[in-house]
């Protein structure tokens, strides 16, 4: 069965440079939840989206935005990349909220 | 007070052994509860929902008490394949999951 597809898989920018990562969820999945997780952390919540809208917002920092398509695909967008942005990001998608969601295999962002 | 809280282990145990993981939560309006299991470096996959009534998969076993916001997860015959960090995993109501830090199992041949 098809499963959240992420990309880039592994990322290495500099600081204060921008990154794009992006998020095909499950088909037929109509909400996107993206998540932060550091070295040694649990994952964090970032935001979600819900039928192409901001449904939910966490922790994200003000430098990073992120959207999601007429397609259903999501994109997250960070700015002024600083060494602490660093982590695995996943992305998940689930049908409805409150229902169980299902990750990517995540995208590497290493910060140098 | 962090939402969800699990003891981060880590808990060795020699193969076949039975082991128990509790999680506690503190919004009682929290409707749907999970585990996940995660790999070192891997994204966490589902491993069983939570029901009222208590349910089981095989060698797992997950229970939760809505009274005392209390969920646990028993492993019996524990396998070298079991070896992971276990996510307890609560809603937030009216807002998305929240995660446990996870507690780290190592089964030992």
């Amino acid at each position: 069965a098809a499963g959240v597809i992420q990309s880039p898989r592994h990322l290495i920018k500099e600081k204060r440079e921008t990154a794009t990562l992006k998020c095909y969820p499950i088909p037929r999945h109509d909400t996107v939840y993206w998540y932060q997780q550091g070295p040694g952390q649990d994952p964090q919540f970032l935001i979600s989206f819900y039928e192409k809208m901001q449904s939910d917002k966490g922790s994200i920092p003000d430098r990073f935005s992120a959207q999601q398509f007429s397609d259903y695909h999501s994109e997250l967008n960070m700015s002024s990349l600083e060494l602490g942005d660093s982590a695995l990001y996943f992305c998940a998608s689930s049908h409805g909220s409150g229902n169980t969601i299902y990750f990517g295999e995540g995208s590497w962002l290493t910060v140098v | 007070r962090k939402e969800v809280e699990q003891d981060p282990g880590p808990f060795n145990v020699p193969e076949g052994a039975t082991v128990a993981f509790n999680c506690t939560y503190s919004n009682s309006a929290s409707q749907s509860f999970f585990w996940y299991r995660q790999d070192c470096r891997k994204e966490p996959k589902l491993l069983m929902s939570v029901y009222s009534s208590g349910n089981e998969d095989g060698r797992f076993t997950a229970q939760l008490n809505r009274a005392s916001q209390y969920i646990s997860l028993l492993i019996r015959d524990s396998k070298l394949s079991d070896s992971a960090t276990y996510l307890c995993v609560v809603d937030g109501g009216n807002t998305p999951l929240v995660f446990g830090k996870g507690t780290r199992l190592s089964v030992i041949a």
